[in-house]
């Protein structure tokens, strides 16, 4: 089975504050997303990335970067959070780009509030 | 603008009813449809995909129902059980790049 596991459950920070989340896919996949989900939105993507250090913009970028310098790894960063970043957030991964069995996984979320 | 619908943010059945879960789209270039089930403080797992070739998909009790004239899809679970109480949200994809989801249904199967 996929295995796509985000470093944080729960995280606290400031207004302010740099904020990093991180995620890692033990499969091998080519690429790898990251989506916020709030209520009465759905999943809106952030980034997302089809090989190393290759990173395209999603739906909703601002206030946000990446980086992807590890197949394995991909991690979002908040440059300067604030409040209205409090969401949950998801890392997803896929095997490859294209083609009709090749479904997102995702980890388990990271629930980020900025007081 | 949203691209993948769904109308009914909630839906509450019997256990042992159908459960029917509607979306629809409006980009007629998506060609891969997928069905999403996320409980609370969980990541979403995938449940069943469909690509546009197809107008019908089963997997045990799920079978998902695409109708590309309408630019609809639905999900049918049957039967229901109350351990498939949970939000279900609808993604969609051309070629399989970048995927769009709903805003999902929360499925309550009352016992």
């Amino acid at each position: 089975d996929v295995k796509v596991t985000q470093s944080s459950r729960y995280l606290v920070k400031r207004t302010g504050e740099k904020v990093f989340l991180e995620c890692v896919q033990d499969m091998d996949h080519e690429n790898m997303f990251w989506y916020r989900q709030d209520p009465g939105l759905g999943l809106r993507l952030i980034y997302f990335s089809y090989d190393v250090k290759m990173k395209e913009k999603g739906d909703i970028p601002e206030g946000y970067s990446v980086s992807r310098e590890k197949k394995e790894r991909f991690s979002l960063i908040l440059e300067s959070a604030s409040t209205n970043q409090t969401s949950m957030y998801l890392c997803a991964s896929s095997l490859t780009t294209g083609g009709y069995n090749s479904p997102l996984h995702f980890g388990n979320g990271t629930r980020l509030t900025v007081t | 603008d949203q691209q993948v619908k769904q109308n009914s943010p909630s839906l509450s059945v019997q256990e042992g009813r159908i459960s029917i879960l509607n979306c629809d789209y409006t980009n007629s270039m998506f060609d891969y449809f997928l069905w999403y089930k996320k409980y609370p403080a969980e990541g979403p797992t995938f449940l069943i995909s469909i690509s546009s070739i197809k107008d019908k998909n089963e997997d045990g009790r799920f079978t998902v129902f695409l109708n590309k004239s309408a630019k609809h899809l639905s999900l049918h679970i049957v039967p229901s059980q109350p351990g498939d109480s949970a939000v279900y949200f609808c993604a969609a994809s051309a070629a399989g790049n970048q995927f769009y989801f709903g805003t999902g249904t929360s499925l309550t199967v009352i016992p």
